[in-house]
């Protein structure tokens, strides 16, 4: 069965900072892979998404992240953060022919500190 | 343009009663998921719909657990005889076909059961 780990629950960085938000997956199959991002009592938004191609993916507010298929890993990443990027952010995956269904991790809150 | 609406927003419910949550999907989006978030927890599936066909229903954690969607547009997930463990935020998502497509969530409907 497929899961994914976020491995910090927490990030607290300065502004400014470049800033690193760990995922694994594990899965037998062929995935789909997204970072979504929510802000307090409101739904998720996409971030960005890797379905095949090229493993560095742009997104959204300056987020890049970047496929590993050999550590099963998608990284996100952001060279330069600004207070606006704290918010909690979500690793998921989807397996293909599963219908479109998301498996999420945990989540890890980013603190962006001035 | 309208994205995901959800309804209501809050609602409070004592234990034992009956409640349902309403989804208005973007319009011309054949998929509709929902999802439950615990506290301080990521999303997990419950259901999935591509037009009026609930196509996989894995994710209920019991047969308390009903959605619908009729005319495959607005959806609507039922629980009956809540109980408190079913206090989580309700989280509906929405998809143009195929797997690879990005859902767009709504804000949420917040549960919360005394």
């Amino acid at each position: 069965a497929q899961s994914v780990t976020q491995l910090d629950s927490q990030v607290p960085v300065f502004e400014e900072a470049p800033v690193e938000l760990r995922c694994n997956y594990s899965s037998s199959v062929s995935v789909y892979l997204f970072w979504y991002v929510q802000y307090p009592n409101q739904g998720l938004q996409l971030l960005l998404k890797y379905l095949s191609g090229s493993t560095l993916v742009k997104g959204i507010n300056g987020f890049e992240a970047e496929f590993n298929k050999s550590q099963t890993s998608f990284h996100l990443r952001k060279p330069s953060v600004h207070i606006s990027d704290t918010a909690e952010y979500f690793c998921a995956v989807s397996e293909r022919n599963q219908g479109g269904k998301l498996i999420f991790g945990q989540g890890t809150e980013l603190s962006v500190k001035p | 343009g309208a994205g995901v609406s959800q309804s209501p927003r809050y609602k409070v419910a004592k234990r034992g009663q009956d409640v349902a949550l309403r989804c208005d999907p973007i319009s011309g989006h054949v998929s509709l998921f929902w999802y439950q978030q615990a506290l301080g927890q990521g999303p997990e599936f419950l259901t999935y719909f591509q037009n009026e066909a609930q196509l996989d229903k894995s994710g209920l954690p019991s047969d308390r657990f009903f959605a619908e969607r009729p005319e495959g547009s607005v959806s609507t997930l039922k629980i009956q005889r809540t109980q408190q463990e079913d206090s989580a935020v309700y989280l509906c998502a929405s998809s143009q076909t195929g797997t690879n497509q990005p859902q767009h969530f709504g804000d949420g409907t917040r549960l919360s059961i005394l």
